[in-house]
């Protein structure tokens, strides 16, 4: 079965340090999706990144970057030099293309509080 | 413009009641999703559509309906509102073939 686990809960780290969000995800499939939703305290649910299951490559996108490792099952996230406009709730999910449903499995999210 | 809108964004009502929250999107995308959101539980999926004329159910469909009206226009009905419907809505869209969703702005449902 899909599932998607964040295990912190909630992070608070002061300006300008690196944070890094974790995500390990469960899955039978061989073709799979993740992804990564960011929901600041205005509730908005911004998407910022997906990676299908056959590029492992990690990306950067200036302060924001990600690590996938199939090997782990894990998809995390990093944000280098953080800032107070980073504080929100992220949300890392999975999604299986091939299942019934094509839906998204969310985590419960990581709450992140950035300090000035 | 939004190319996923929500309506209404907040709503109070009461036990009992029906009500409506209805979702459009200029994404010209085929399926749409209704979720809720409760805090610590992450987002759960209520109905989902991937076109006019199909309707499923997610994985909390319970006390919930949903209306495809159009490829753009997708509702959601609570018949009876009950308090633990207390939650934020959101409306979802994605192209078929293209996993990612788009979410709509939320609605803040408080049921009392």
């Amino acid at each position: 079965a899909q599932k998607v686990t964040q295990a912190q809960t909630e992070i608070s780290v002061v300006e300008k340090e690196d944070v890094t969000l974790d995500c390990v995800y469960e899955t039978r499939d061989t073709t799979y999706y993740l992804f990564w939703y960011k929901q600041p305290p205005s509730g908005e649910l911004v998407f910022l990144i997906r990676r299908n299951s056959f590029d492992e490559q990690n990306e950067i996108s200036g302060r924001y970057s990600w690590n996938f490792q199939k090997s782990t099952s894990s998809f995390n996230f990093t944000i280098t030099a953080s800032q107070v406009v980073d504080s929100a709730v992220y949300f890392c999910a999975l999604s299986e293309p091939h299942s019934s449903a094509s839906k998204i499995i969310f985590g419960s999210g990581t709450r992140l509080s950035i300090r000035p | 413009d939004a190319d996923v809108t929500q309506t209404p964004r907040n709503r109070i009502t009461k036990t009992g009641k029906r009500i409506m929250l209805e979702c459009s999107q200029t994404k010209g995308h085929d399926r749409m999703y209704w979720y809720r959101q409760d805090p610590g539980l992450g987002l759960r999926l209520i109905y989902y559509s991937f076109d006019v004329k199909d309707i499923n159910k997610g994985e909390i469909s319970d006390g919930y309906s949903v209306s495809r009206q159009a490829q753009a226009k997708f509702s959601l009905s609570l018949e009876s509102a009950i308090p633990n419907q207390t939650a934020l809505y959101f409306c979802a869209t994605s192209q078929g073939g293209q996993e990612t969703q788009y979410f709509g702005p939320g609605t803040r449902l408080l049921v009392l």
